[in-house]
């Protein structure tokens, strides 16, 4: 059973704080995800990585960075957290080929103050 | 790259009615076509997909159509239950980079008892 793990479920921050969510995926799935759900605005997706160390942007890299330094573990950063940042932020991985399912992790409510 | 749009945003039906949801894309390379999920305050997660190949695919209440040349698929709930309410997201995997889903934008179905 595939699992993937978000470090908090809410997470309550100030402005101007650096933030670290942390994802932790089980199945050796070389892509990983992550996304930020808003009401209305679906999953949009910030950044994904491939491959350890390698990163893409996503549609919204703006104020956020990413880190990849083991295959299991992607974390996203908010190098200072802004009140327009407030949401839930959902980590995906999946396996490197077309066709595969996409597994979600349970979500981060993250509230800046 | 890669556009999702999803209609309805909102669908309410009786017990026992149908639902359809459609969804367009951009990206004519676009090959794989997952719908999923979403329970209030759970993980979204995987019902049904569809590869380009093939014009529809059913399990059991749920169905899925593709139209490739209009660049539309379409997700079809027979016999509706309450516990098919639900946010429900399709989503595209883009020719060039095979690994990422762009999501629409969701879909709120509430089925009425």
């Amino acid at each position: 059973d595939v699992k993937v793990t978000q470090s908090s479920r809410y997470l309550v921050k100030r402005t101007g704080e650096k933030v670290f969510l942390e994802c932790v995926q089980d199945m050796d799935h070389e892509n990983m995800f992550w996304y930020r759900q808003d009401p209305g605005l679906g999953l949009r997706l910030i950044y994904f990585s491939y491959d350890v160390k390698m990163k893409e942007k996503g549609d919204i890299p703006e104020g956020y960075s990413v880190s990849r330094e083991k295959k299991e573990r992607f974390s996203l950063i908010l190098e200072s957290a802004s009140t327009n940042q407030t949401s839930m932020y959902l980590c995906a991985s999946r396996p490197g080929s077309s066709y595969n399912e996409q597994f979600f992790g349970p979500g981060t409510r993250l509230t800046v103050l | 790259g890669e556009n999702v749009e999803q209609h309805p945003s909102t669908l309410s039906v009786q017990e026992g009615d149908s639902a359809v949801i459609k969804c367009t894309y951009s990206d004519s390379a676009s090959n794989y076509f997952p719908w999923y999920k979403q329970e209030l305050g759970k993980r979204p997660q995987l019902i049904i997909d569809i590869r380009s190949n093939v014009g529809e695919k059913k399990d059991q209440r749920i169905a899925v159509t593709l139209n490739k040349t209009a660049k539309h698929f379409s997700l079809h709930i027979t016999e509706t239950q309450p516990e098919d309410s639900a946010v429900y997201f399709c989503a595209a995997s883009s020719g060039g980079s095979n690994y990422k889903l762009t999501f629409g934008k969701g879909t709120l179905l509430t089925v009425n008892p």
